[in-house]
């Protein structure tokens, strides 16, 4: 069974930074394309970031580029995203979630974690 | 980026009701399209995938249709757990880019 494990949320001052964790479990995770997809209190999806199996192709969302970057660690079937220079605007649930298909990126996301809260406030 | 738009962007309907929900993108996407369904306080589910292709695991109520621009999302005969929150996503090209989601209420 897929099973991914989102950590590392929390309250951040404007301006701060903060690194989220993706922990799998279930599959072989080097196999398989991965995204970040975060939704604000009471809003819709946002897709963030993705991944390719092999670290290759990480494109962004023009809100978090340049200011947000993803990684993966296959020996430790860790997907992470790193958020620098936070803004209210990014307070939302972060989701990591797993493609459908395999190592290229595809954006059918078949698997989700339960999310982690991210609160940028002073 | 593509902008993507649904409709409506709620809707009342029984257990038993066909419902028709439409994703339109602000430039061709080819079939390059999925279908998510959210509960409250879930993460989102995957229905559909490239337009019309049904997730395993997912009922046969559901289908999907379209390319290029328009597209469809159909539930043939509303259930009790179908009440959610559905969005379109194209994954043609970055940034890959959500609906801004139909909201299915009991009526």
């Amino acid at each position: 069974e897929v099973q991914l494990l989102e950590s590392g949320g929390g309250l951040v001052q404007p301006g701060g930074s903060l690194r989220l964790s993706c922990a799998a479990s279930g599959f072989t995770f080097s196999n398989y394309a991965m995204s970040w997809v975060r939704q604000a209190p009471g809003k819709g999806l946002e897709w963030v970031s993705a991944i390719s199996g092999s670290g290759a192709t990480t494109p962004y969302a023009d809100s978090v580029k340049g200011r947000f970057t993803i990684s993966r660690d296959n020996s430790k079937n860790t997907l992470y995203l790193q958020m620098n220079s936070l803004r209210a605007e990014d307070t939302a649930v972060y989701y990591c979630a797993k493609d459908l298909q395999g190592i290229a990126l595809a954006g059918e996301f078949h698997s989700w974690g339960q999310g982690t809260l991210v609160t940028v406030s002073s | 980026a593509i902008q993507m738009t649904q409709s409506p962007s709620s809707l009342s309907a029984s257990v038993g009701d066909r419902v028709t929900i439409t994703c339109r993108a602000s430039q061709g996407i080819r079939n390059d399209l999925g279908w998510y369904q959210q509960k409250p306080g879930k993460a989102p589910k995957l229905l559909i995938y490239a337009a019309s292709s049904l997730q395993s695991g997912v009922p046969s109520r559901f289908s999907g249709s379209g390319s290029g621009t328009d597209f469809t999302l159909t539930i043939s005969s509303l259930q009790p757990e179908d009440f959610a929150t559905y969005f379109c996503l194209q994954d043609y090209s970055y940034p890959w880019t959500f609906g801004p989601g139909t909201k299915v209420e009991i009526k």
